[in-house]
């Protein structure tokens, strides 16, 4: 079946630091790639997606590139803020009606200031 | 006004009990889904409804029962809770057009 596979957290960055989180995935055919945030309390949120090959998400700074070739969409910024401490879940879902959403262990990324 | 609203948000109960958790969205969508998260922030899907059609996990233990009385409710009710239950169950609508999800606030069950 469909997997996600995150980098295992927590993520310790300092204020301003570049951030990469790493994302592969295992799936038949071409999926649609997501990457959820959490805040703390929170429910998940959308961060950013792409929906086919070469696709780049962007969003808040963030930015994420759907590559087919080595099937990863790592999660990139290239300045965090303390406000982005959260966890970050990496998704895929197939594109048929119903289907359900394929999550990765989530990543805690830790900001300090 | 809250898309996907769950309650409640918090739950404290004693093994053995019968438990259950409302969730409601006002999104319009067709597809809903509950979710089970750890302790570690795993998340886990625990099931689908689609238009009266309800997609069970095989891992989930039969205790749990989904019911949606239309397509705007999927409740979930727990029966003979166990200390394992203990999660953060949050509840998902899908929009179908982009795939994405939105999520409820979650509720924090604690099985004592």
């Amino acid at each position: 079946g469909d997997s996600v596979t995150q980098m295992e957290g927590p993520v310790t960055l300092s204020e301003e630091a570049f951030l990469t989180i790493n994302c592969t995935y295992t799936a038949t055919g071409y999926p649609s790639l997501f990457w959820y945030v959490q805040y703390p309390g929170e429910g998940l949120q959308l961060l950013l997606k792409a929906t086919k090959a070469d696709d780049k998400g962007s969003n808040k700074g963030f930015e994420a590139t759907y590559r087919k070739e080595t099937t990863s969409f790592h999660l990139e910024k290239g300045s965090v803020q303390v406000s982005d401490s959260a966890v970050y879940f990496c998704a895929l879902a197939q594109n048929n009606a119903g289907n359900m959403l394929t999550f990765g262990g989530g990543t805690r990324l830790m900001v300090k200031p | 006004d809250t898309a996907v609203s769950q309650t409640p948000k918090y739950l404290v109960t004693q093994m053995g009990n019968d438990k259950s958790i409302k969730c409601e969205q006002n999104l319009g969508h067709d597809t809903m889904y509950w979710y089970k998260q750890d302790s570690k922030k795993f998340l886990k899907i625990m099931f689908s409804y689609n238009n009266k059609e309800l997609i069970i996990n095989e891992t989930v233990p039969n205790r749990f029962s989904p019911k949606s009385p239309d397509k705007a409710h999927l409740n979930l009710h727990i029966n003979s809770l166990e200390l394992g239950d203990s999660a953060v169950y949050f509840c998902a609508s899908k929009q179908m057009a982009t795939g994405e999800l939105f999520f409820g606030e979650g509720s924090r069950l604690t099985v004592l």
